[in-house]
């Protein structure tokens, strides 16, 4: 069975400073990786995925996402941040079954942005 | 942005009512999710459906349970509501016949059970 781990329950960071959050996932064909991000009282809003292909991936809000198939790694970054930019960030793992598709999420990484 | 709706928003109910939460999408997406999510934790899925007449228990046992009469309505429904169905409960769809799709998630209803 799959599983997400996202090493870091809260991240503190500056406004206008880098950002990076880990995920790490198992899974044991190749792994389709999501990034959400989920606003205080709100859903959860798709960021970036990774099917196949170029291993760094670009989403929305100027978020990227590397994929490292030999560290099981898909890592979200951003260069800059903005206050909006806090939120919840989940990683996900997407598995293909016999029957249709089912996502694992990690446990989220809350971000808080300081002025 | 995705066109995935739940209602209500929040909800405040006491012990052993019925309650439905209602979740619809305008995407005509084939398949539908119901996850839950406690404060601060990681979503599990409850209950899924790829199709009208087709509903699934997903990997966490949930007392609720589901119907897909409708393509794009999904609605959950809790026979006798307990403090321990309090929890956030998230609705998603996506397209798709092989591989992996998007899932597109609604604002989710927070319920409180007193």
């Amino acid at each position: 069975a799959q599983s997400v781990t996202q090493p870091d329950i809260h991240i503190t960071v500056s406004e206008g400073a880098s950002l990076e959050l880990r995920c790490n996932y198992s899974y044991g064909a190749t792994p389709y990786l999501f990034w959400y991000v989920q606003s205080p009282g709100q859903g959860l809003q798709l960021l970036l995925k990774y099917f196949s292909g170029d291993t760094l991936v670009q989403g929305i809000k100027g978020f990227e996402a590397e994929f490292k198939r030999s560290q099981s790694s898909f890592n979200l970054r951003k260069p800059s941040v903005h206050w909006s930019d806090a939120a919840e960030y989940f990683c996900a793992v997407g598995a293909v079954k016999a029957a249709g598709n089912k996502l694992t999420f990690g446990g989220g990484t809350r971000v808080l942005v300081k002025p | 942005e995705a066109d995935i709706y739940q209602t209500p928003r929040y909800l405040v109910i006491g012990t052993g009512k019925k309650i439905t939460l209602e979740c619809s999408q305008t995407m005509g997406h084939d398949k539908m999710y119901w996850y839950q999510q406690d404060p601060g934790m990681e979503l599990h899925l409850i209950h899924y459906s790829y199709g009208v007449n087709s509903t699934e228990k997903g990997d966490l046992s949930s007392e609720s349970t589901v119907s897909r009469i409708r393509t794009e309505h999904f609605p959950l429904t809790l026979e006798s509501a307990r403090p321990s169905h309090t929890s956030q409960y998230l609705c998603a769809s996506s397209l798709g016949r092989v591989g992996i799709e998007t899932q597109y998630f609604g604002p989710g209803t927070r319920l409180l059970v007193l």
